[in-house]
């Protein structure tokens, strides 16, 4: 079946303005997950959804970053304000439960200008 | 917090010799997971280790969970152009569904 789906691919902004970044995760796992990965590093935990619950969000860097996920499927990362140290991959990855291999989207390239 | 290290950062080796990364954590860890990520690619589950001391083969990839619980190992066994890529070892974070990963081995292999 299909894998777990992330749109944009790219997404090039202006510093301060608004970006909603999207992930369809793959069809009946219910967690999901969203990490950072800057250039050289390995993906950082931002927030983790089971269900239509942020059942950990203590990787979000401040109050700019917020993810929703409303019907337990599609999640959306919302950015507010964007800065210029926003610039990363953002990746989603879904899995059964949390206890599960969790399986990783292409990423969204964020470029802040 | 919980740290993840990984050495060495960057490998290059010529085909068909070997490779090992090695990867510690602060904290004694309930799993590791491997994970290999192909340049410009996203990052792609290879294997999970949750017992202490426990080996796992897959074909020429040989991975070790150390009897602490706290390091692990990957090792390829002649290495082939295919194998070019970072690879991450991870380990749950201090809640559930949080993974920690380490910085990653990159790893060239020149024909």
């Amino acid at each position: 079946g299909a894998g777990v789906s992330q749109t944009p691919s790219n997404k090039v902004t202006e510093k301060g303005k608004y970006v909603e970044l999207r992930c369809d995760p793959i069809s009946g796992h219910t967690a999901l997950y969203w990490y950072r990965q800057s250039l050289g590093q390995g993906p950082e935990f931002l927030i983790y959804f089971q269900g239509t619950g942020a059942a950990d969000d203590s990787g979000l860097p401040n109050d700019r970053f917020f993810a929703v996920r409303p019907e337990g499927s599609v999640s959306t990362l919302k950015i507010q304000r964007t800065e210029r140290g926003d610039s990363a991959v953002y990746l989603c990855a879904s899995s059964w439960s949390y206890t599960d291999t969790q399986y990783f989207g292409p990423g969204t390239r964020l470029t802040v200008l | 917090g919980q740290q993840v290290m990984q050495i060495p950062q960057y490998q290059h080796v010529q085909e068909g010799e070997d490779f090992t990364t090695y990867c510690n954590s602060s904290t004694t860890l309930s799993n590791i997971q491997w994970y290999k990520q192909r340049p410009g690619g996203h990052p792609v589950f290879l294997i999970q280790l949750v017992k202490s001391g426990e080996v796992k083969k897959q074909k020429r990839l040989t991975f070790q969970f150390g009897e602490a619980k706290k390091n692990s190992s990957l090792h390829i066994t002649a290495t082939q152009t295919t194998d070019v890529g970072t690879y991450f070892c991870a380990g749950p974070g201090g809640s559930q569904g949080n993974l920690i990963f380490g910085k990653g081995t990159k790893l060239s292999v020149k024909p």
